[in-house]
């Protein structure tokens, strides 16, 4: 199975703040990536697929790059609605396999 | 606006088994396929089982392979994902996922609101 990991497993920013997050897959998935959203007690929410690609009425605030092994997940102008836990996906391979999420909290 | 909700979640002893589906409305999925993707009290997300847009091709995690079975009704526009032998350990909240075109290695595209699946004796 493809492995995901990401880095920080958590951060706090402040509003108005850019903050990026780090998503490394164990093998080449080239940009068979999806960005997922889940704030609390609520069901995850696609953000981005292809590695950079918004889904549809995603703010742009949200931008993906990456290739390969190496993925970002960049948020700019941190809004208190932003404060949720952020999965990478990789789509490469079955199973589908998820990072261990990045837990954004704003001060 | 695709709205996906899932049902048939409960509580269920070890070894019993249990069927929990996904109604579609405001979307056909024939076109798509579809993913079950599952979630422990206070853990990460993993996928669960895979279908193809027609039905003829499915795949799962080695965790619930030769237990689980994944299933559609295009013409109903469902899906289902019947559950055997079930463990502790399948324990979660079980979300229906469409897939963003008719092939399976594609990225997830809308998400039900989940149903929670307790497995206790």
């Amino acid at each position: 199975d493809i492995q995901m990991t990401q880095s920080p497993s958590s951060l706090s920013a402040s509003v108005g703040d850019r903050v990026t997050i780090t998503c490394r897959a164990s093998q080449d998935i080239r940009t068979s990536l999806a960005w997922v959203q889940q704030k609390p007690g609520k069901a995850p929410k696609s953000l981005i697929y292809g590695a950079s690609s918004l889904q549809s009425g995603v703010p742009p605030k949200f931008t993906g790059s990456g290739s390969g092994t190496d993925f970002t997940l960049t948020i700019s102008n941190l809004q208190p609605e932003d404060s949720a836990t952020y999965y990478c996906q990789q789509y490469g391979g079955y199973p589908f396999t998820f990072g261990p999420g990045t837990k954004v909290e704003i001060k | 606006q695709v709205q996906l909700v899932e049902s048939g979640g409960g509580v269920v002893q070890p070894g019993r088994s249990l069927r929990v589906s996904c109604a579609a409305s405001g979307f056909s999925i024939s076109g798509r396929a579809m993913h079950w993707v599952r979630q422990a009290p206070g853990k990460g997300l993993e996928g669960v089982a895979v279908i193809s847009y027609d039905g003829s091709r499915t795949n799962y995690a080695d965790s619930v392979k030769g237990r689980f079975a994944i299933s559609r009704d295009n013409s109903q526009n469902t899906l289902s994902l019947q559950m055997n032998s079930l463990r502790t350990e399948d324990t979660a909240i079980y979300y229906c996922v469409m897939l963003t075109s008719s092939g399976w290695f594609s990225p997830p595209e809308s998400w039900g609101q989940g149903t929670l699946v307790t497995v206790s004796s």
